[in-house]
């Protein structure tokens, strides 16, 4: 079974800083797909960013990266220049490469920054 | 990207009733997937909804107390029945979107408070 796990029940961070949020997770399966989100406040879902099992390079999106160390199976989210608004609950996902296969959780960071 | 209008967003229900959740999405998909938040919580997954067979439970939750329909490829509702106290919780649909790679799409939330 597959398995996220976030370690990390809440970081702080000053804006304008960086900041790690960790995830590993566990599955058998050769083929999957790793995911952020973050869920402030008002409780949305917004996605941040898709990591491929086979992905040779870690996946970007603006100030996001993932760094994506296979062999520990971690999928660790960088968030640089930290803003008020990144401020926020996050969590790690993963699925199986079939289609139709739903999202399974990590229990997620929350996320606070401080001016 | 997909886009899903989930109703109610939030209601307040005395116990021992029922309340129906509905999520139409503006395009068609094959898989519609439900999930509980309980406060402070991550995400679990309720089931999977496949249009025009009965939806797929994961352990812990059965179709009594969470009946879902699926009568097209753009609806799909989730009912919470005979609710307590233990109900309290944000209840979320959310859909493959291949439109955004390999992401998915959340409904809004629907904020339940059981008193």
């Amino acid at each position: 079974a597959q398995k996220i796990t976030q370690t990390q029940p809440g970081m702080f961070v000053q804006e304008k800083e960086a900041v790690t949020l960790d995830c590993t997770y566990d599955t058998s399966d050769q083929s999957y797909g790793l995911f952020w989100y973050k869920q402030p406040s008002s409780g949305e879902m917004i996605f941040l960013i898709y990591q491929g099992s086979y992905d040779e390079q870690n996946a970007t999106e603006g100030r996001y990266s993932l760094n994506f160390q296979k062999a520990r199976k971690s999928a660790n989210l960088v968030i640089s220049a930290s803003q008020l608004g990144d401020s926020a609950m996050y969590f790690c996902a993963m699925r199986d490469n079939q289609a139709g296969t739903a999202l399974i959780f990590g229990k997620g960071t929350t996320l606070s920054v401080s001016s | 990207s997909a886009v899903i209008s989930q109703k109610p967003s939030r209601d307040i229900c005395q116990r021992g009733t029922s309340l129906t959740i509905q999520c139409q999405v503006d395009s068609q998909v094959t898989m519609m997937f439900w999930y509980r938040q309980q406060p402070g919580q991550s995400l679990t997954l309720i089931a999977t909804a496949n249009q025009g067979s009965e939806a797929t439970y994961e352990s812990g939750f059965v179709i009594d107390k969470f009946p879902i329909s699926r009568p097209n490829l753009t609806f799909s509702t989730l009912t919470v029945s005979n609710m307590s106290p233990e109900d309290s919780s944000i209840y979320l649909c959310s859909v493959e979107d291949p439109a955004r790679g390999y992401g998915y799409t959340f409904g809004s939330g629907t904020r339940l408070t059981v008193v």
